[in-house]
């Protein structure tokens, strides 16, 4: 079925950097663009990054630009964030959500989540 | 920067009709999305386009938009649709969500 599996959170101390995987199945992942949404504990949701199906298109939350970096490998059916110099406030739940029109959502499959927790 | 305001909590008895509004600037000309989470799951899409429904979701959520409201309707509410709610649209090259309101059926 489709699915979308999020890894790679943890305890990380600020200033540091954890790089997440977002991985596809059950569907053709190069043909859809891919977003990255974080929920806070007991916040809203959001919006960190999107990135277009091949790539060439990769836009950014002003909270996280410059310190966030997408991406993805269409061979390996996955998608990436890379987080530099975190920060207290990016402990949250992070999303990858599927996005069926170019970049501008709606985002019709999300995964459940993984944790990142930023503490020193 | 782009926003989308909610009111933070609607209330609605079983069986009645249920609205939720989502405002920002001209949102009328761009397309708004809605999402229900509900504790400890990720956001389901229930209409995007303003007013379509994905397959599976049930034909008692509806979806409108003009000016600058966007509004998530759902008629005949069930104990079940009790959950968080989300508005979202694209603007200035950003995704921006509304704050959620919680609906709570009672």
């Amino acid at each position: 079925q489709v699915q979308l599996v999020e890894s790679g959170g943890g305890v990380v101390q600020p200033g540091r950097s954890l790089r997440l995987s977002c991985a596809a199945s059950g569907f053709t992942f190069s043909s859809y663009a891919v977003h990255w949404v974080r929920q806070a504990p007991g916040k809203g949701l959001e919006w960190v990054a999107v990135i277009s199906y091949d790539g060439s298109n990769k836009y950014y939350a002003d909270s996280v630009k410059g310190r966030f970096t997408i991406s993805r490998d269409n061979s390996k059916n996955t998608l990436y964030l890379q987080m530099n110099s975190l920060r207290v406030e990016d402990t949250a739940v992070y999303y990858c959500a599927r996005d069926p029109t170019a970049i501008a959502g709606p985002m019709d499959v999300w995964g459940h989540g993984t944790t990142v927790t930023v503490s020193s | 920067s782009y926003e989308l305001t909610q009111p933070p909590s609607v209330s609605v008895s079983p069986g009645q009709t249920a609205s939720i509004t989502c405002s920002g600037d001209k949102l009328g000309d761009k397309y708004a999305c809605w999402y229900q989470q509900k504790p400890g799951q990720p956001p389901v899409l229930v209409i995007y386009q303003d007013d379509k429904r994905p397959s599976g979701i049930p034909e008692r959520f509806s979806g409108s938009s003009s000016g600058n409201t966007a509004t998530l309707t759902i008629s005949g509410t069930q104990a079940m649709d009790e959950a968080q709610y989300y508005c979202q649209a694209w603007a200035s090259s950003t995704v921006v969500f509304g704050g959620g309101t919680k609906l709570t059926v009672l």
